[in-house]
């Protein structure tokens, strides 16, 4: 079983980047078949997917917020990570990384509160 | 896109059996995942492939899926189970992951 943490600032400022990180452990990023993800909880809402990437680096993106994100993977730190520019309060949540394989997202990271305030 | 509609709340006593919706065209040529996600933690996989339970999943807990509804039922309900539950599947037309909206259970 895969675990995965999120990494990252707490708090950013209203029109700068948001940057998040997350390390995987318990297996190879590089595994054929899986995707890794970033999904997004506004509080007291229900969860976003903002986007994956392989570990060759191909991505994927939610329409809705493709023009403002950018995913990247280091292999060699079994990391993958997350920028998501101009954001706004509406920016504020809870941010998870999460494996999906076949489809299923099947390990989760304990997500990280990221709020957008100046 | 493919878009999941679940009801926003439902509601069960405790013994009863609860059933939450999960709504799209033709939903059935997907394979639908369940999540439960209880307060200020990370959603957990309950139900997958339709009806598959992985193995910390109560036999209280199953799936199905027909036509346009896909179905997490309930049965004998706890009050342990209050929670939101969330339906997802893969689109494969768009190569995206498509949550629904999710529905708090609430145990009376």
């Amino acid at each position: 079983q895969l675990q995965l943490q999120e990494s990252g600032p707490g708090l950013v400022k209203p029109s700068q980047t948001l940057s998040l990180t997350c390390t995987v452990s318990g297996g190879s990023i590089s595994r054929g078949g899986y995707y890794w993800n970033w999904i997004r909880q506004h509080p007291g809402k229900g969860l976003e997917w903002i986007g994956y990437i392989y570990y060759s680096g191909g991505t994927y993106y939610n329409p809705s917020l493709k023009s403002r994100v950018s995913m990247s993977v280091d292999t060699s730190k079994n990391q993958f990570s997350l920028k998501l520019s101009s954001v706004t309060a509406a920016d504020t949540a809870v941010y998870y990384c999460a494996s999906l394989v076949r489809g299923l997202l099947d390990s989760w990271g304990q997500g990280t509160l990221v709020s957008v305030s100046s | 896109s493919f878009v999941l509609t679940q009801p926003p709340s439902v509601s069960v006593a405790p013994g009863k059996t609860a059933r939450i919706t999960c709504e799209g065209s033709n939903i059935r040529s997907n394979s639908v995942h369940w999540y439960q996600q209880k307060p200020g933690q990370a959603p957990v996989v309950l139900i997958f492939f339709d009806s598959d339970r992985p193995s910390g999943t109560p036999e209280r807990f199953s799936g199905s899926n027909s036509g346009h509804t896909a179905t997490l039922t309930i049965s004998r309900v706890e009050a342990g189970d209050e929670a939101d539950y969330s339906c997802q599947v893969w689109d494969g037309s768009s190569d995206h992951v498509v949550f629904g909206g999710g529905t708090k259970l609430t145990v009376l």
